[in-house]
Formats: structure tokens, C-alpha cells, sequence
């Protein structure tokens, strides 16, 4: 099973700036398996980039995904209010596992 | 425009099995396309896949999880269900059900990400 560590815990930032969310995996992800989630309280997940880089449908282009093999980032450019949520990484090289997720709180 | 819908009893007791059902509706659920699935989330923390169906009956189900889940799929009734038998209060979560693509890999047919959910239903065990 592929373990998902997900940092910082806590991004503390204020609109307007740039957020750098990272994933790292216990063994290589295969085709770059990787997905990340946005989630707001009370809601469920959305599902913003898979294949480590790809964005999904109606995804801001403020949203990139990069990386490959066992680490993996997340960039928001320009954050905007709405932003300000829980992130989660993904992986579905052989099974799936969700990171432990990190906050991105105003600052 | 597709959309999910958990159904189920809120409170289970200690030792009992929980029964959901998620009822898909504006898409086909014998989309080849895709597989259906189940993720929950224990209050205040993160989310764990649960297990994933399509509607041929084919399963992938958590490791940690596989000794106490069955999902079953209706594709009359355009749903598919989930049982988790011996239920603790770890098991105490938001129990989401989502639709779910799938990907030829190394590893055979994959499930992967996660697209559609529903809006998710809070379980407690007491």
C-alpha cells in the first residue's frame, strides 16, 4: 500500500498569494498516478488535478499540478478567497490512498 | 447532469452491520466508463477509500477494510450498496459515495479518481 505524507499540516497565507502544497509517496507512483482534492467544510470533495498535472473540468488555470515519482505539488497562483479550504493528494497506482491533507488558512 | 444520493440509517450499534445504498441518477450506472465507490471521513480528519464497484459486479476494496466490506450493485434500480459488518466507533464517519473512472495500468483495471459525489452521510456508531 502506498503511503501519502502530505506538508505542511498548515499554509497560513493571504489572499492574493501564492500556495505551495506538497505530497510525497512511499514508493514511485506508476504513470504518475497522483490526483488532488480541494474540500470546504460541510462539503464534499472536488476533484481539481489528476495524472499529477492535468486539471479537471472547470478547474481555474490558477490551479497547477507537477511532479513525478514520489513528489508532488500542488501551486495555487494568486489566491483567492473562495481558495482557502482543505487540500488532499491522491494516488491510484494499484489501489487508491488519500494524504492526510493540508490546510490553507488566511493568514 | 449526474447525481448521487446516500441513503441509510444514521446510528448503528456496536458489533452491528451498516447497510448504504447511493442512488445515481442523470447518468447510467452501467456506464462502462466507470466504477462506483465509497470514501468516508471521520469527523475532523482526512478521507479513506472504502471500496469501489462497476456495474458488471466487479470489486476493489481498502485492504484494511476487505475482511468486513461487500458492495453490490442494482443496475434496475440504478444503485449500488455498501455492507460494513462489525462496526466499532473507529468506523464513526461521513460515508460519501462518488462516481469513479478507471485506467488499464500495470497493475489491471484501477480505479482511480474520483469525479461526482454525493453530499455524504454521517454515521455514528453508539
Amino acid at each position: 500500500e502506498i503511503v501519502l505524507t502530505q506538508s505542511p499540516g498548515t499554509l497560513s497565507l493571504s489572499p492574493g498569494a501564492r500556495a505551495t502544497l506538497s505530497c510525497g509517496a512511499s514508493h514511485r507512483l506508476t504513470n504518475n498516478y497522483l490526483a488532488w482534492y480541494q474540500q470546504k467544510p460541510g462539503l464534499a470533495p472536488r476533484l481539481l488535478i489528476y495524472d499529477a498535472s492535468t486539471r479537471a473540468t472547470d478547474i481555474p488555470d490558477r490551479f497547477s499540478g507537477s511532479g513525478s515519482g514520489t513528489d508532488f505539488t500542488l501551486t495555487i497562483n494568486r489566491l483567492e478567497p473562495e481558495d482557502f479550504a482543505v487540500y488532499y493528494c491522491q494516488s491510484y497506482a494499484g489501489s487508491v490512498s488519500f494524504g492526510q491533507g493540508t490546510k490553507v488558512e488566511i493568514k | 447532469q449526474v447525481h448521487l444520493q446516500e441513503s441509510g440509517p444514521r446510528l448503528v450499534k456496536p458489533s452491528e452491520t451498516l447497510s448504504l445504498t447511493c442512488i445515481v441518477s442523470g447518468d447510467s450506472i452501467s456506464d462502462s466508463r466507470y466504477y462506483w465507490g465509497w470514501v468516508r471521513q471521520p469527523p475532523g480528519r482526512g478521507l479513506e477509500w472504502v471500496a469501489s464497484i462497476n456495474h458488471s459486479g466487479n470489486t476493489h476494496y481498502n485492504p484494511s477494510l476487505a475482511s468486513r466490506v461487500t458492495m453490490s450493485v442494482d443496475t434496475s434500480q440504478s444503485q449500488f450498496s455498501l455492507e460494513l459488518t462489525s462496526m466499532t466507533g473507529a468506523d464513526t464517519a461521513v460515508y460519501f459515495c462518488a462516481r469513479q473512472a478507471w485506467s488499464f495500468t500495470g497493475f489491471g483495471v484501477t480505479p482511480t479518481t474520483f469525479d461526482v459525489w454525493g453530499q455524504g452521510t454521517m454515521i455514528t456508531v453508539s
